[in-house]
This record gives C-alpha cells, structure tokens and sequence, in this order.
C-alpha cells in the first residue's frame, strides 16, 4: 500500500517568491509520484511526474520536484509565484509502474499575494 | 498529453432521479477507467475500478447498486447516480488509461441534487 502526505493545507506566498509545497510518501515498492493542480470546478492537470529515471524532475509552467529516497520526500517548487499559480495541488503516488489507482494527498491550496 | 472528455462539467437534479455521467477517452483506447469523488475543500477519493468488458472493482463503503459503473466500451465508461440524494452532490472525476500509459483525468462533474 502506499500513502503521500502533503504538509500545509493552505501555502501563501507573494508574487515573485519561492513556491515550495511539500510532500512526503509512504510505499513498499519503488514508486510513481505526480503532482496535480486543481483550478476551481475543473479536473486535474498533471505538472510533472517522477518514473523512477531523473530524480529533478521538470513539470509545466516553470515548476519542478526533485525525488529524495533518503527523505522519502517529493517536494514541488517554483522560483518565482506568479498569480496564475493560485489553485489547489496534490501529491499522488502509484505503484506497479503507475499504471495502477493513483492514492491522492489532501491538497494543498496555493493562495499567491499582490 | 492524452485527452479524456467527461460529460456533463455540471447537472442540477431532483432528489430520487437518476444522473448519468460520461466519460470519454478521445485520442487512445482506455483500457482502465477510475472514477473518483471529491468533496468541497477535500482530496480526491477512489470509487471504483473499471476494466473494459468487465465488472467494475468498488473500493470500501461504496455502494455498487447507488454508483453504477458500465465500461462498455474502449473509448466510454459512464457512472451512474442512482435514486439521487442531497448527500450525493459532490464533484466527480474520471480518469483514463490505456495499457501502458499513465492515466489522464477529465474535467469533472459537478453535481447538485437538491
């Protein structure tokens, strides 16, 4: 079985600063990681996703997430916030090669300030 | 990526109908469907699995014969809200994949039973 939890519910952070949402997983078997962005009332658009190649991975719109084994940690990052970054994201992990049911974190909602 | 349609995005019901939704895988052949629900301001949670031309796997404490699930098709899989209740409003999601691809999500459906 596998788990991810995303620690902080609600991240805010002004425009032009570092965007970090966190996220820790749980698996018994090498895993598949994504992050997710959620805009209000629409689907899931997948950012980036780590297959077990590169551990820095590199995703849309200028964010990234870098694969820690040691840390069991898959922490999404931007440098610079921009006002569209504002929506919800969420951590998933997959095992058997990620073509099994995805487990979602809780979500973190990412509010961007002015 | 892959685009996975669902349809409709949002449906308003009366308590006791029923409400069917689609979704439509339209550049590949999914050969899973997943079906999640996700409540206001919460995570995505796992209904049900569908494999094409067979029954659909129910995760825990879902009710088969309220949610039905047909994956007829290659292409379709349609949930159905049987005998609608206020309790049932929610934002559902489907999500697609083929045999050796990651899974793509729709859009969503927001439903409103009232």
């Amino acid at each position: 079985a596998q788990s991810v939890t995303q620690l902080g519910s609600h991240v805010s952070v002004s425009e032009g600063a570092l965007v970090l949402l966190r996220c820790n997983y749980s698996s018994s078997v090498p895993p598949y990681l994504f992050w997710y962005v959620q805009y209000p009332n629409q689907g899931l658009q997948l950012l980036l996703k780590y297959t077990s190649a590169a551990t820095l991975v590199k995703g849309i719109n200028g964010f990234e997430a870098e694969f820690k084994k040691s840390e069991t940690s898959f922490h999404l990052t931007k440098p610079s916030a921009h006002m569209s970054d504002a929506a919800e994201y969420f951590c998933a992990v997959s095992d058997k090669g990620g073509y099994q049911k995805v487990t979602f974190g809780t979500g973190t909602k990412l509010q961007v300030i002015p | 990526g892959a685009v996975v349609s669902q349809h409709p995005s949002w449906v308003i019901c009366k308590s006791g109908t029923s409400v069917k939704i689609e979704c439509r895988s339209l550049d590949f052949q999914a050969t899973t469907m997943f079906w999640y629900r996700q409540f206001p301001k919460q995570s995505l949670m796992l209904m049900a699995t569908s494999n094409e031309g067979s029954k659909a796997t129910y995760e825990q404490g879902v009710e088969k014969d309220k949610f039905l699930i047909n994956h007829a098709s290659l292409t379709l899989s349609t949930l159905t809200v049987t005998s609608a209740h206020p309790e049932d409003s929610s934002f559902y999601i489907c999500s697609a994949r083929g045999p050796v691809s990651e899974a793509f999500f729709g859009q969503g459906t927001r439903l409103t039973v009232v």
